[in-house]
C-alpha cells in the first residue's frame, strides 16, 4: 500500500518569512495530493491540493510544487502570519475521491 | 451549519462496552469516509461508502468494527467490545462525485476507561 513521510515534525519560523513542508510517497500510481490544516480541536481542513497532470499550483501565499519522477511534493507558505500556526498534514491518494494516505504531520509555529 | 457533523463530539466508555457514532454528510455527497487519529498522527483511513455500498475497508477494521450507511445519507459507525487500543478521534469526512475533494467532521473523541 501507499506510504506517506512528511519532514519536518514541527518548523517554527518568524512571522514575513517563509514556511516548506516536504513530503514523499511510494505508490507510483498515487495522482492526486492535498494538503490539510489543522488547528487544536478542530477538523482538518483543505488548504489547497495538486494532481499528477500539474507540477506547480499556487493560491495566494500558499503553493505546492510536485515531482512525480521523485514522488515527492512540498507546501510553501509566503510571508508567514501567527493565524498559519497549525499542524499540516500532507496526503496521497489514487484520486480526490479514494482513500488518503496520510503523512504524520508538521507542527508550524509562527513567532510574532 | 452545512458542513459534516458528527455525534457525539466527545465518547467515555468502558472497557468492553460497545459505542455508536454517528456522521451526517454535506447533503448530496453520494461518498462518505471514516478515518482514525491517534494523537500525533495523521487520520487513518478505516473505510467509505458510495450512496449505500461500502466500497473499501482497511485491514485496521477489524471485526468489532462494523459500519453503515443504510439510505446513503448518514453512516454509524460501531465499535463492539472496546479496548484501550481504541482510543482516537474518529474522523468522518464526505465529498461530491468520483473527483470530489474530501470535507471532514470535526469528529467523535472516544476515550475507553
Amino acid at each position: 500500500g501507499e506510504n506517506v513521510e512528511q519532514h519536518p515534525s514541527t518548523l517554527s519560523v518568524q512571522e514575513g518569512d517563509s514556511a516548506v513542508i516536504k513530503c514523499t510517497y511510494s505508490d507510483s500510481a498515487s495522482n492526486y495530493f492535498p494538503w490539510y490544516k489543522q488547528e487544536l480541536g478542530k477538523r482538518p481542513q483543505l488548504i489547497i491540493d495538486i494532481r499528477s497532470n500539474v507540477g506547480e499550483k499556487k493560491d495566494q501565499r500558499i503553493a505546492v510544487t510536485l515531482n512525480k519522477t521523485a514522488k515527492h511534493f512540498s507546501l510553501h507558505i509566503t510571508e508567514t502570519q501567527p493565524e498559519d500556526s497549525a499542524v499540516y498534514f500532507c496526503a496521497a491518494s489514487k484520486a480526490a475521491a479514494r482513500q488518503l494516505t496520510f503523512g504524520s504531520g508538521t507542527q508550524l509555529t509562527v513567532l510574532p | 451549519d452545512t458542513g459534516v457533523s458528527q455525534n457525539p463530539r466527545h465518547k467515555i466508555t468502558k472497557r468492553g462496552q460497545n459505542v455508536t457514532f454517528r456522521c451526517d454528510p454535506i447533503s448530496e455527497h453520494n461518498r462518505l469516509y471514516w478515518y482514525r487519529q491517534t494523537l500525533g498522527q495523521g487520520p487513518e483511513f478505516l473505510t467509505y461508502f458510495q450512496n449505500e455500498a461500502q466500497l473499501e475497508k482497511s485491514r485496521l477494521l477489524s471485526d468489532r468494527f462494523s459500519a453503515e450507511r443504510p439510505k446513503g445519507s448518514f453512516s454509524t459507525l460501531e465499535i463492539q467490545r472496546t479496548e484501550q487500543g481504541d482510543s482516537a478521534m474518529y474522523l468522518c469526512a464526505s465529498s461530491l462525485g468520483t473527483d470530489g475533494i474530501q470535507y471532514f467532521g470535526a469528529g467523535t473523541r472516544l476515550s475507553v476507561l
